[in-house]
């Protein structure tokens, strides 16, 4: 399968706990994205990747909240102190700008998710 | 925030073509529109884009008002398997295009 991936699919932990994700984008893409997604609400941007450099960051993205991407490759998203609020979809994606023409500029291509639950 | 207006939930018979509408009224001249879709439990999809000229590809057409502050995403023959929240995301300009913004988009349910 060469799609993002993402892992663990899902966790459940209790709050106060801290709590890390990985997501592998499409091996020649330069650029990745984590969201947020909450019950009935469409994805909320969190931050991007252009190769390790972290370029944006949402103000959705507390001081409990950091990324990283340190080779270019692979990236993860880690919550300290866990709080119910922190209960969400967390979706990554990777693009390869400038694979096509300018309007298609940037596609993104989703990985399935992890769900985390505090408990 | 989002910049585009959609409906929250739209029904289709399967075989029968799903138009589902976005209202985009304050887009600027070099700002594209986008759609995307998300089956249950599954990232979001891509599906199609345009600027001004209508698009088609294997999964959908796109009608872009010539105003451009309206569009129509067309799925001409849904299936069972089109039952999705669709997006209608607009994006470029001084915003860049880099996130996408998503809205609370359409929720599309294909029945038999």
């Amino acid at each position: 399968d060469t799609g993002v991936s993402q892992n663990p699919r899902h966790k459940i932990t209790k709050r106060g706990q801290n709590v890390t994700f990985r997501c592998d984008p499409i091996s020649e893409h330069n650029r990745l994205y984590w969201y947020r997604q909450t019950l009935g609400q469409g994805p909320e941007f969190l931050t991007y990747f252009q190769n390790e450099a972290q370029l944006e960051k949402s103000r959705l993205l507390s001081d409990r909240f950091s990324a990283e991407r340190p080779k270019g490759s692979f990236s993860t998203l880690e919550i300290q102190r866990t709080e119910q609020g922190d209960s969400a979809m967390y979706l990554c994606a990777s693009s390869f700008p400038g694979q096509r023409s300018v309007s298609s500029y940037n596609e993104q291509f989703f990985g399935p998710g992890t769900r985390l639950t505090v408990l | 925030d989002a910049k585009t207006t959609q409906p929250p939930s739209m029904d289709c018979a399967e075989g029968r073509a799903a138009n589902l509408p976005c209202n985009h009224s304050t887009i600027s001249g070099n700002e594209y529109v986008y759609w995307y879709r998300q089956i249950h439990s599954q990232g979001p999809q891509y599906i199609i884009h345009g600027l001004k000229n209508n698009e088609t590809n294997e999964m959908a057409s796109l009608i872009i008002t010539e105003d451009r502050k309206s569009s129509t995403l067309i799925l001409p023959h849904a299936t069972l398997r089109d039952t999705a929240v669709y997006y209608c995301i607009v994006r470029g300009g001084s915003g860049g295009y880099n996130k996408l913004i998503f809205g609370a988009g359409t929720r599309l349910a294909v029945h038999p």
